[in-house]
């Protein structure tokens, strides 16, 4: 089955640890995303990707980095520089069409959480 | 300012009881417009979306939601709630002239179901 795989499903980070999350997708979506989510405010777009070797930022980018190296992965480094790292994280995906919205699909996210 | 909001945080009803999820945007020309839902733990899908055409929509496991332009709302509903339907919902726009597949979300209803 096509789908959007995103490990570990919990991960735990030391303080002045930089950390990465893993989205791999098999839908053979042109476009991913990376988005936070913390109680109470809905999701938050992080980073974008519309091609390989090309991202750009979202509304949260400080403190996080990310490759497209590959159509199929869209990895997140939160680095030690991103102050309240504690979050859920979600990936998405979505096909892109010129001129048109297409929707995302989501992975079921990576909760990380400070030790 | 540019917003979407989810005026109720959460709302608890009893199962085969109606439903109805606020969604209001501020936004000056209508954008496209989303209703995502989120099970504990998992990532979101996508219930149903409006970009024109008639105001009432219908999406999946049995829920419509209805466009009004004179309210700025876009308001989830489904006749008859099943247990199952307890998650969280989020309402999300994707603006005009703002990047095709920019999603910009509410905060979340959280919807608890009593038996």
């Amino acid at each position: 089955d096509g789908g959007i795989t995103q490990s570990p499903k919990y991960l735990f980070r030391k303080e002045g640890q930089n950390v990465t999350l893993s989205c791999e997708q098999n839908l053979n979506h042109d476009a991913m995303y990376w988005y936070r989510q913390d109680p109470g405010q809905g999701l938050r777009l992080i980073y974008y990707s519309q091609i390989v070797n090309d991202f750009q930022k979202g509304d949260i980018a400080e403190g996080y980095s990310v490759s497209r190296e590959k159509k199929e992965s869209f990895p997140l480094t939160v680095t030690s520089a991103q102050k309240n790292p504690t979050a859920f994280y979600l990936c998405a995906s979505s096909p892109v069409r010129e001129g048109r919205h297409q929707p995302q699909h989501f992975g079921d996210g990576t909760r990380l959480s400070i030790l | 300012a540019q917003s979407v909001t989810q005026p109720d945080i959460h709302i608890t009803v009893s199962e085969g009881a109606s439903l109805e999820l606020r969604c209001n945007y501020s936004y000056g020309a209508t954008p496209y417009l989303f209703w995502y839902v989120q099970s504990p733990g998992q990532g979101l899908q996508l219930l149903l979306k409006y970009f024109s055409g008639d105001t009432l929509v219908q999406g999946i496991k049995g829920f419509e939601a209805e466009f009004k332009r004179s309210q700025s709302s876009f308001n989830l509903r489904k006749p008859s709630v099943h247990w199952s339907d307890a998650a969280e919902y989020f309402c999300a726009v994707v603006p005009l002239g703002g990047g095709y597949n920019k999603l910009i979300f509410g905060a979340g209803t959280r919807l608890a179901v009593h038996p």
